[in-house]
């Protein structure tokens, strides 16, 4: 069956500018998290979303990132004026579980940024 | 807080050795562990995913065993062979706050010459 999805692979803007980036999961699966993968710092944790509650924003950077998932589905990850140090690979995972159920995570081939 | 750590930070044996991938954390307090494979380039691949109650899984080649008590997992990948280069990354789900999201160890990335 199909896994996640992201898009686009590769991502390269300018300072400052917008980007949107989105995530399909997994059929069915109701738990979504974005993690950043940057050059030397290994993956950390960005936002957590668990079927139509409000999400987990504790791991977002700052407010120039945002998140949505629409219809339990599909998720956009939002950066407002990019910046240089926002240059990583986004990763995006759904599974079955969640807090008190966790399951494999299946992760999605991520999202290279280059802000120049 | 919990903390995960991989030693060591690379490797590089010859084809057909076997190997082990460490993996420590610092609380033993977890709901399970999950071994994950990344190529350059690419996305993360699950490989085992050990629960709490459980001390190892197989899958072809790759055993993963867990020793909750000491904070340890090991990852043995018998008979390696080329394809198996790459860097592996151990996870453990974080319950500080709502998430359940991954705490990732920084990796071991692994070559195996031919």
């Amino acid at each position: 069956g199909a896994g996640v999805s992201q898009s686009p692979s590769n991502k390269v803007t300018e300072k400052g500018k917008d980007v949107e980036l989105r995530c399909d999961p997994i059929s069915g699966h109701t738990a979504l998290y974005w993690y950043r993968q940057s050059l030397g710092q290994g993956l950390e944790f960005l936002i957590y979303f668990q079927g139509n509650s409000a999400p987990d924003k504790s791991g977002l950077p700052s407010d120039r990132f945002s998140a949505e998932r629409t219809g339990g589905s599909v998720s956009t990850l939002t950066i407002q004026r990019t910046q240089q140090e926002d240059s990583a690979v986004y990763l995006c995972a759904s599974t079955h579980g969640g807090r008190w159920a966790p399951d494999t995570q299946y992760f999605g081939p991520g999202t290279r940024l280059t802000v120049l | 807080k919990q903390e995960v750590t991989q030693i060591p930070a690379a490797l590089s044996v010859p084809e057909g050795e076997n190997l082990v991938l460490n993996c420590s954390f610092t609380d033993s307090a977890i709901y399970n562990l999950q071994w994950f494979r990344q190529d350059p380039g690419k996305g993360l691949t699950s490989l085992l995913l050990i629960q709490s109650s459980q001390r190892e899984q197989t899958s072809g080649r790759l055993n993963a065993s867990l020793d909750k008590s000491s904070g340890r997992s090991t990852l043995y990948i018998a008979a390696s062979q080329p394809g198996d280069s790459a860097t592996y990354l151990c996870a453990v789900p974080y319950y500080g706050g709502s998430q359940g999201n991954l705490i990732f160890g920084k990796g071991t990335k692994l070559s195996v010459k031919p």
